[in-house]
């Protein structure tokens, strides 16, 4: 069973649509995560929720809306999309261990290309 | 905030070499540096990881090492195979009273082991 999914796997969108990516861990974790990876394969932060609250919201434009409906899920929610939103998005997610090392586990990507 | 370097960005090696790659971070706070692997198509995946009261760590045909003083780590693949090939990504996160991890990822390199 897969731990990190994400739906859907590819999407291809006009500009100026709103779209929404999910996610959802199996794995009883209590933190989830949303990376933007870009053309050049950098990965960096955008929102992390720890027990549906919102912890972590990296300079990300207020048309990124994430959304936690319980532990296991994290939608993430684009409005008026951008060309410059096309990247791969992955989430990921984490157990709080209170040791600051924990690892995150990462989901397939979402592949968003908008034309 | 913290930054990670990461060289090089590409790097092709002969089946059976070895190879490294280099990071080097800022954030002297930082504890946890994890490495992950991410091939085509599919979300990253932790390899290994080191932390900061240790200086080596192996696994197998992996290893890290860390040298606190000089701010950087790095990843040691030997007797690489073709299922090596995929792009290796380093990361570092300073401990937090926070739950939620923030890690900060190198820009990744790309590794091809030629047959």
């Amino acid at each position: 069973d897969t731990a990190v999914s994400q739906t859907p796997k590819y999407l291809v969108t006009q500009m100026g649509n709103d779209k929404s990516i999910k996610c959802e861990q199996n794995l009883g974790h209590d933190t989830m995560y949303w990376y933007k990876q870009d053309s050049k394969k950098f990965l960096k932060i955008m929102f992390s929720y720890n027990n549906k609250e919102l912890i972590i919201n990296e300079t990300v434009p207020n048309r990124f809306s994430p959304k936690s409906p319980d532990k296991a899920h994290l939608n993430l929610h684009i409005n008026s999309l951008e060309l410059g939103d096309s990247a791969v998005y992955f989430c990921a997610s984490s157990s709080y261990l209170g040791t600051g090392q924990e690892t995150q586990y990462f989901g397939p990507g979402t592949r968003l290309l908008v034309l | 905030g913290e930054n990670v370097e990461q060289h090089p960005s590409t790097l092709s090696v002969q089946e059976g070499d070895s190879a490294v790659i280099k990071c080097t971070y800022s954030d002297s706070a930082s504890n946890y540096f994890p490495w992950y692997k991410q091939e085509l198509g599919k979300g990253s995946q932790l390899i290994i990881d080191i932390r900061s009261n240790v200086g080596e760590k192996k696994d197998q045909r992996i290893a890290v090492t860390l040298n606190k003083t000089a701010k950087h780590f790095s990843l040691h693949i030997t007797e690489t195979q073709p299922e090596d090939s995929a792009v290796y990504f380093c990361a570092a996160t300073p401990f937090s009273s926070g739950s939620a991890r923030q890690l900060t990822f190198g820009s990744g390199t790309q590794l091809t082991v030629l047959p």
